[in-house]
């Protein structure tokens, strides 16, 4: 069965450190890739998704992640986080049949 | 253009009851899916809707019902209601059935239902 593992349950950052969430995901085929975040109280929104092409994707707000196939691996990443991005990750495969399958998600914290 | 519109926002419910959700998706999007998302199970598909027809589904129990309208709305029933049925409940809206082409996999989220059940 597909599924999708995120490393870290919750980081803690200070404003300008650089940020780095894993994702590894388990699927044979053809993938395609997203990452949302879900800031406090709002809805969850794509932040960048990978379909095909290019393996570094850039998203909004700053964001990039890179997909590497060998390591079946799509982390995202951000030189320089800021107090606005404390919220909650999620990496996510689109499945099989097309549904989502999310990771736990990834708490980030940004300390002003 | 408005987004993914669910109602009610919160709901408190006691066991045993049933309750409805609504979901209206994005001006021109056809496809409807529903997750469950909690503290412990992170966001699971529940199923998705296309035309009015279920196209997928989750490995939820048959309590966990749902029905797309020729206007794309959507609605999510959950029967006899158990505490552990206590979540958000988000809908998202894509353009076209996500199982038709992998392009369709991009999804919009609502903000959600929090169901309460006591």
């Amino acid at each position: 069965a597909q599924s999708v593992s995120q490393h870290n349950h919750h980081v803690i950052l200070s404003e300008a450190a650089s940020l780095e969430l894993g994702c590894n995901y388990s699927y044979g085929g053809t993938v395609n890739l997203f990452w949302y975040v879900q800031y406090p109280g709002q809805h969850l929104q794509l932040l960048l998704k990978y379909f095909s092409g290019d393996p570094l994707v850039k998203g909004i707000k700053g964001f990039e992640a890179e997909f590497i196939k060998s390591k079946f691996s799509f982390n995202l990443r951000k030189p320089s986080v800021q107090w606005s991005d404390t919220a909650e990750y999620f990496c996510a495969v689109g499945g099989s049949q097309g549904n989502l399958i999310f990771g736990k998600g990834t708490k980030l914290s940004v300390k002003p | 253009k408005a987004g993914v519109t669910q109602t009610p926002r919160y709901l408190i419910k006691t066991r045993g009851q049933q309750v409805t959700l609504s979901c209206s998706p994005i001006s021109g999007h056809r496809s409807v899916s529903w997750y469950q998302q909690t503290p412990g199970q992170g966001l699971q598909f529940l199923f998705e809707y296309f035309s009015e027809t279920q196209r997928n589904k989750g490995n939820f129990p048959g309590r966990f019902s749902g029905r797309q309208f020729s206007n794309s709305r959507s609605e999510m029933n959950v029967s006899t209601l158990e505490l552990g049925d206590s979540a958000l409940y988000l809908c998202a809206s894509s353009l076209l059935w996500t199982g038709a082409s992998s392009m369709n996999t991009e999804a919009f989220f609502g903000q959600g239902t929090r169901l309460t059940v006591v």
